[in-house]
């Protein structure tokens, strides 16, 4: 079945650094969503992407939709202690909604 | 508020034990979900219901089963809990899965942990 490499498993980051997280896929992907969930905490919805090469922006956060839809990427600029937590990509297959593993996000003060 | 509850929030119980984690949702959504998450293996979907009365198997079924008599519910069952069903549980509920009817995010509800001696 279609599965999802999420790239990297864990990342620390200083402060005011920059941080991506990649999402990578073997099939097209009609669409993706991504997620954030904070430490004891449950996920929440960030965007959703559908078309081929669609970038979309949430201030810091910067969403991209590969050419091929066969991966997307997560770019936050200059990290802050609120941007901790777990970013999960979530493409969907058919009927069902596939979470990748997650990229854990640690800030360094 | 719109939201999705869980109850209950934390369970410790034995193998073999029938036990029933609930989930509602008051946004009148259509689709709704069960996940398990586990360290290191991301959030797994157990099993999802596209209305009422249709439901399927997620990615991990096994030893679990659920029911969509009504918009608004959609309860896990355990029938015979075992130690590996230890997990943290979440429910989800969304609009719809597919990207024409708009947008789909899933709203979580805030999890509930459970523990099988």
């Amino acid at each position: 079945g279609q599965q999802v490499m999420q790239i990297p498993q864990y990342q620390h980051v200083q402060e005011g650094e920059d941080f991506t997280t990649y999402c990578n896929s073997s099939t097209t992907l009609s669409n993706i969503q991504w997620y954030k969930q904070r430490p004891g905490g449950h996920p929440v919805f960030l965007i959703q992407l559908v078309k081929s090469g669609e970038v979309k922006k949430q201030k810091r956060l910067t969403f991209q939709f590969g050419e091929a839809k066969k991966n997307s990427s997560l770019h936050i600029t200059a990290t802050q202690t609120t941007d901790v937590g777990t970013y999960f990509c979530a493409p969907n297959r058919d009927d069902k909604i596939i979470f990748g593993k997650g990229t854990r996000l640690h800030i360094l003060p | 508020e719109a939201q999705v509850t869980q109850n209950p929030r934390y369970l410790i119980t034995v193998t073999g034990k029938k036990l029933t984690v609930t989930c509602s949702q008051n946004m009148n959504h259509e689709y709704m979900s069960w996940y398990r998450q586990d360290p290191g293996l991301g959030l797994r979907q157990i099993y999802y219901s596209m209305n009422v009365e249709v439901t399927d198997k997620g990615d991990v079924p096994e030893g679990y089963k659920v029911s969509r008599k009504e918009k608004r519910n959609f309860p896990l069952i355990l029938e015979s809990p075992s130690p590996n069903q230890t997990s943290l549980y979440f429910c989800a509920s969304s609009l719809s899965v597919w990207p024409g009817q708009g947008n789909y995010e899933q709203y979580f509800g805030p999890g509930t942990r459970l523990t099988v001696t």
